[in-house]
Formats: structure tokens, sequence, C-alpha cells
């Protein structure tokens, strides 16, 4: 699988849009990103994933630029509990290894 | 519906013993994997299993035996354990695994003195 690059931290106002960066430029045509959290001492959170469209759900939106090299979750209106480091990875089909790097984390403030 | 249930949340061994950590699943995934999480660290992946009676190893398997007898139970057994073995094991299921959307359990945190 691809090796990503996530910013170590970031902090956001509360109720403002969370706009987090991924690096995975090594990309290859079947992988695909997904996105998961983790709010402290708790087991990750899956968020997302997409493979070359944008994609939306309840909790999040995934963007990916059209050369598939970097990708940026959306998280539209940031709440305390939000609160968590953000994994970005990269998985391709048919591999079983899900790599998690150390992630971006990031905080939310009043 | 539980989803992915570890137990024990907490276990603290002295080094030399050996020890279970249970991992059971209800919802009829076929794909079962161990992470361990490190202080500042990601998750590394130590096994994983795509189905009942198959095993592989992943990123940082030593120390660790797996077995997969049942669809539903993936159990991680340290047989020997050591104060490096310290660590939060994560256990986490999906349906197919590659790739898939991973349901991870609450977590097994072990202390080896």
């Amino acid at each position: 699988d691809a090796k990503t690059t996530q910013p170590p931290s970031m902090d956001c106002a509360e109720g403002r849009a969370a706009n987090l960066p991924c690096n995975h430029s090594t990309i290859s045509g079947n992988e695909y990103v997904y996105w998961y959290r983790q709010i402290h001492s708790q087991g990750p959170q899956y968020i997302i994933h997409g493979l070359k469209n944008n994609e939306t759900n309840e909790m999040a939106s995934l963007i990916i630029t059209e050369d598939r090299k970097s990708s940026t979750l959306i998280l539209p209106h940031a709440t305390l509990r939000d609160t968590a480091v953000y994994y970005c990875i990269v998985h391709g089909a048919g591999s079983y290894q899900l790599t998690f790097g150390k992630g971006t984390k990031l905080s939310v403030i009043p | 519906n539980a989803g992915v249930t570890q137990t024990p949340k907490f276990q603290v061994l002295k080094t030399g013993q050996s020890m279970t950590l249970q991992c059971a699943q209800d919802m009829n995934h076929e794909y079962m994997s161990w992470y361990r999480q490190d202080p500042g660290m990601g998750l590394r992946l130590i096994h994983y299993s795509v189905g009942a009676g198959i095993t592989d190893q992943g990123e940082v398997p030593n120390g660790y035996n797996v077995s997969r007898s049942t669809t539903e139970d993936f159990p991680l057994r340290l047989l020997s354990a050591a104060p490096s073995q310290t660590s939060v094991y994560f256990c986490a299921s999906s349906l197919t695994g590659a790739p898939g959307e991973l349901f991870f359990g609450e977590g097994s945190r072990l202390t080896v003195l």
C-alpha cells in the first residue's frame, strides 16, 4: 500500500469546518483512500473512504484531487467531540494489511 | 448486536507469564485482525485472518500466536510475556478486509512487569 503524509496536529474553532489534508503521491489505481479517527483511548472509528470521486456521508466529506495524489477530509461543522487523531490510509484491493501512520491530532477549540 | 468485544479490558502480567486476549464479533465478518498501539505511535498489525482456519502474520508478529477455529472468535496468545509487549491491543473485523470498513473493539490494555 502507498504511504501517506499528514500534518501532526491542527486546531479548528468549534462550529467551523475542519479540513484535514493527506498526501499520497505514490497511490496506485486500485488503491482506496480511507479515513479513520481515534478519540482518546478508544478503538479507531471508520469515517469514510473513496477511490476517485468525492464522497459524502453523515459524518464527513472526502475530496480527492483529480490526480489522486492528495485528499482532504472535511468535517463541516466541527464540535468538541470531533477532537481526535485522524488517520488517512491508502488501502489496495486484495491487500489485507491496513497500515496506520501517526495521523493528525485535531483539536477543536471552543 | 454487540459488534467487536474484547476481554479483558485491563491485564497486568509478570515477565514470562502467558495469557490470551479474547476477541469476538457477532457481525459474521470473515476478516479479523489484531493491532497493537504504543504511546505516540500509530497502530501496527500483529496477525490477521481472512476466514476460519486461515491466519497470517502482519507487521509485528513475533511473540504472538493466533488461531481462528470459528468465524466469531480470534484469540491472541502471548506465550511468554515480555515488557516490550506492554501496549494497548485492538481487535478489528470487517466483512472482507480487502479493502473494507474495519470495526474496532474498545481495546485491551496490557502491562508486563
